[in-house]
């Protein structure tokens, strides 16, 4: 079975400073993962996924993270922070060949002035 | 990108009535949708997997009755939740993969049972 830990519920930054999101997964297979963002009251929007390949993905918004098989980690990172990146985030794996996502518990983004 | 279109974003109801969530895919063919519930300040639980021209599949613990839903085209899938009690208010989103390359999600619908 797959899973994901995202380390803490909440993560709290100054505008400009660098963001580090965290995920760790567990998969059997070769994981597709992903990060998405929800803003209040919507739904999700993709910021990057991993597939196959290189292993630095970049996304939209400045984001990127990176995928490490050892750690079996996918972080996310962003240089700066900017106060429009205040919202909730998921990590999320999903089994290759099949389309069911396994989510996170979500980190919620907080960024001060 | 490709769409997913769910309607209405926000709905109230009375306890014991019946809800229509709608879930379209705008410019792809889904025959595979999903839908999950949000509780406030929680991740994604998936309900149910919606099959087009087939019964949905249900997660344990989810009340096939109690949500109903039916995908009958490659662009339209729905959520019922019949005999709605307080304790359905919830955050309902449904999502659609394009290509099997990308999920796209709905806005969402804010369920609220008075």
């Amino acid at each position: 079975a797959q899973s994901v830990t995202q380390l803490g519920s909440h993560v709290s930054v100054s505008e400009g400073a660098l963001v580090l999101l965290r995920c760790n997964y567990s998969s059997s297979v070769p994981p597709y993962l992903f990060w998405y963002v929800q803003y209040p009251n919507q739904g999700l929007q993709l910021l990057l996924k991993y597939t196959t390949g290189a292993t630095l993905v970049k996304g939209i918004n400045g984001f990127e993270a990176e995928f490490k098989k050892s750690e079996t980690s996918f972080h996310l990172t962003k240089p700066s922070a900017h106060m429009s990146d205040a919202a909730e985030y998921f990590c999320a794996v999903r089994r290759t060949g099949f389309q069911k996502l396994v989510f996170g518990t979500g980190t919620r983004l907080l960024v001060s002035p | 990108g490709a769409v997913v279109s769910q309607h209405p974003s926000r709905v109230i109801c009375k306890s014991g009535t019946s809800v229509k969530i709608e879930c379209r895919s705008l410019d792809f063919q889904a025959t595979t949708m999903f839908w999950y519930r949000q509780f406030p300040k929680k991740s994604l639980m998936l309900m149910a997997t919606s099959n087009e021209g087939s019964k949905a599949t249900y997660e344990q613990g989810v009340e096939k009755d109690k949500f109903l839903i039916n995908h009958a085209s490659l662009t339209l899938s729905t959520l019922t939740v019949t005999s709605a009690h307080p304790e359905d208010s919830s955050f309902y989103i449904c999502s659609a993969w394009d290509r099997d390359t990308e999920a796209f999600f709905g806005q969402g619908t804010r369920l609220t049972v008075v």
